[in-house]
């Protein structure tokens, strides 16, 4: 039973775009939702997070929104760089016990 | 402030034998959560550890074993390995409560052959 999931394993974006990547889950109880970044070789990287009480948070070039009714999150990127090139996955919290990971969406921004 | 730092990095064992793998947490942080990521999987939930005590679980078998030190640092610790162990393996620091600011390490790499 996969509690969140990435229905897109890749994206392409030109630079300067917006990248949006999207993240559905199913367990009403997750009260946080995070994206993270990975680089290769390297672990996940914390990008942004979203108290399930808000619909919407922002932090630079980064925006999650959260529809709560539709189980349903999506992280914008504006404008897209080629640094921003990575595997992102959305995660879920239960209280701060455990994350619950999607199985992430590979992000390639072309110059 | 220090990171979460992960030891060793890359790993190959035999099939049936036992693996210790170390994790130290950030600077500030008392809770540490262990996760393994197969290839082209997001990262699964092992067990979480809080005052030295396990604190949550996640569907994995009892040979996934784990500690946590009064300095907060962690070991996880599997045995009989298996083939389906092969994975990165990562650790998360966090300080108690939200905004629940997890901190990853870099990994270790697996391999079981």
């Amino acid at each position: 039973d996969q509690q969140v999931k990435q229905n897109s394993p890749s994206l392409s974006v030109q630079e300067g775009r917006i990248s949006i990547l999207n993240c559905d889950y199913t367990n009403s109880m997750f009260d946080y939702f995070l994206w993270y970044k990975k680089y290769p070789a390297e672990g996940p990287t914390f990008l942004i997070s979203i108290s399930s009480i808000k619909d919407k948070n922002e932090d630079g070039r980064f925006t999650v929104f959260l529809n709560k009714s539709a189980k349903h999150l999506s992280l914008h990127i504006v404008p897209s760089q080629p640094g921003d090139s990575a595997v992102y996955f959305c995660a879920a919290d239960n209280a701060g016990n455990m994350l619950t990971f999607g199985g992430g969406t590979r992000l390639m921004v072309k110059p | 402030e220090t990171g979460v730092t992960q030891s060793p990095t890359h790993l190959i064992k035999t099939r049936g034998q036992q693996v210790t793998l170390r994790c130290s947490s950030q600077s500030g942080h008392n809770t540490v959560s262990w996760y393994q990521q197969a290839l082209g999987q997001g990262p699964q939930f092992i067990f979480q550890y809080y005052r030295e005590e396990e604190n949550g679980r996640g569907n994995f078998p009892p040979r996934f074993s784990g500690l946590q030190f009064p300095n907060y640092s962690s070991e996880l610790n599997v045995n009989a390995l298996e083939l389906d162990d092969s994975a990165l393996y990562l650790c998360a620091s966090s300080p108690r409560g939200p905004p629940y600011g997890y901190t990853f390490g870099s990994g270790t790499r697996l391999t079981v052959v």
